[in-house]
């Protein structure tokens, strides 16, 4: 089974309207984290956001926040106020346990275009 | 400060020739990733450093791929006799410890192999 689920193929948003990204998740560990990365064209893989299983909140980071549903394990990233520049393919990750050693299992990408 | 760095950026490779990717992780990073992105995919892991001690190298698609970190911070992915199944982009992360839930892996901008 797929351990991060990324529905979304391509999606499209007006210039300076909100967009969320879809992203669901498969483990049976309960300390996990979960991270977002932007890869523009250059391919350099640009990390975003990080939420950890166990935070109480949203984690938020200037236009880029992360809604959190455990109980639904979906981790869907939310981009206010868009830019031409947020035009990327954008990924969600998975960590598996606590320690820092662990690689992240990608899912397969979701390509955002931001329409002037 | 200074990110993560690769070379070379692009890499055309007959099949059948050897091929050393180097990454050059930021510096005091304790852990370095690689993983290799096929088109249209996420990154999938390949091996992971600690230091100069390779934990972890069950990702590697097979005995033709071969990596090291002599001195614990660069590091060079060899691939030998190449294949054209081998082409993919091939990333190199760093994170500054081995521990951590919240330690996040910073990315190079990655090195496009072509095998014809």
């Amino acid at each position: 089974a797929q351990k991060i689920t990324q529905t979304q193929p391509g999606m499209f948003v007006q210039e300076k309207e909100a967009v969320t990204l879809d992203c669901t998740y498969d483990t049976s560990d309960p300390s996990y984290g979960l991270f977002w990365y932007k890869q523009p064209s250059s391919g350099e893989m640009i990390f975003l956001i990080y939420q950890g299983s166990y935070d109480q909140q949203n984690a938020t980071e200037g236009r880029y926040s992360l809604n959190f549903q455990k109980a639904r394990k979906s981790a869907n990233l939310v981009i206010s106020a868009s830019q031409l520049g947020d035009s990327a393919m954008y990924f969600c990750a998975m960590r598996e346990g606590n320690s820092g050693n662990t690689p992240l299992v990608f899912g397969k990408g979701t390509r955002l275009s931001v329409i002037a | 400060g200074a990110g993560v760095s690769q070379s070379p950026r692009y890499k055309v490779a007959k099949r059948g020739q050897d091929v050393a990717l180097r990454c050059d992780p930021i510096s005091g990073h304790v852990s370095l990733f690689w993983y290799q992105q096929a088109l249209g995919q996420g990154p999938e892991f390949l091996t992971y450093f600690q230091n100069e001690a390779q934990l972890d190298k069950s990702g590697l698609p097979s005995d033709r791929f071969f990596a090291e970190r002599p001195e614990g911070s660069v590091s060079t992915l060899k691939i030998q006799r190449t294949q054209q199944e081998d082409s993919a982009v091939y990333l190199c992360a760093s994170s500054l410890r081995s521990f951590g839930d919240t330690d996040t892996q910073y990315f190079g901008p990655g090195t496009r192999l072509t095998v014809l």
